[in-house]
């Protein structure tokens, strides 16, 4: 079975610009979270999907935005960027919600200049 | 609430000595806990993941973790370490009912020839 996937793997933007990030889960599996990754402030939880909806969001601006289609499959994106934006964003999926092993896709790597 | 202390940011070991990398929980209800390790550039791969059905949870690469309920401890360990285990690893906790998953700050390990 395919493991998670994320496209793009890099990815170089300007201040300013915005950003489209995507997320294919493993097969069957329902629930796809995202966190970003910064040598700063470590995994931080963005938000987490299921079903099409919205379940769980963290402590993120208004700017970070995602949904997930009938396939499951997410995207995430991310308006107006800032130098700060700068990190590793891991997507995960599980099969359903609740304590489940999180599968964790390779990243994007997203540097802004 | 639940939280997650990794207590040591950073670990260094001779190859072939044993490992240890100390994990403390805190949760109110039933918690799972993992552990993942991160190489450089990598997503998060799972090394074992406890839901109490065992106190003592054999992992991937010869890693192992002890639930300890009266310390509130689920430390990782492996006999001898390998050069390829240097990496990142994250002690992660979710509680029941909670669909949240709590992550450590992270314990980078170096393994020196």
């Amino acid at each position: 079975k395919a493991g998670v996937t994320q496209t793009p793997r890099y990815l170089i933007k300007t201040r300013g610009q915005q950003v489209t990030l995507s997320c294919s889960p493993i097969s069957g599996h329902r629930s796809v979270s995202w966190y970003q990754q910064t040598p700063g402030q470590g995994l931080q939880f963005l938000f987490e999907y299921f079903s099409e909806t919205q379940r769980n969001k963290g402590n993120f601006p208004g700017r970070f935005s995602g949904r997930q289609f009938s396939n499951s499959r997410s995207e995430m994106n991310v308006s107006t960027l800032e130098l700060g934006d700068s990190a590793l964003y891991l997507c995960a999926s599980t099969f359903g919600r609740g304590q489940e092993t999180q599968y964790f896709g390779p990243g994007t790597r997203l540097l802004v200049l | 609430a639940q939280s997650v202390t990794q207590l040591d940011s950073h670990v260094s070991v001779s190859e072939g000595t044993p490992v240890l990398l100390r994990c403390n929980y805190s949760s109110s209800y039933s918690p799972s806990l993992f552990w993942y390790v991160q190489h450089p550039n990598k997503g998060l791969q799972l090394l074992l993941k406890y839901t109490s059905a065992a106190t003592l949870v054999k992992g991937i690469n010869g890693f192992e973790a002890e639930f300890k309920k009266s310390e509130t401890s689920f430390h990782l360990t492996k006999p001898s370490a390998h050069m390829s285990d240097a990496a990142e690893y994250f002690c992660v906790v979710s509680e029941s009912g909670t669909y949240k998953y709590i992550f450590g700050t992270g314990t980078r390990l170096k393994v020196l020839a």
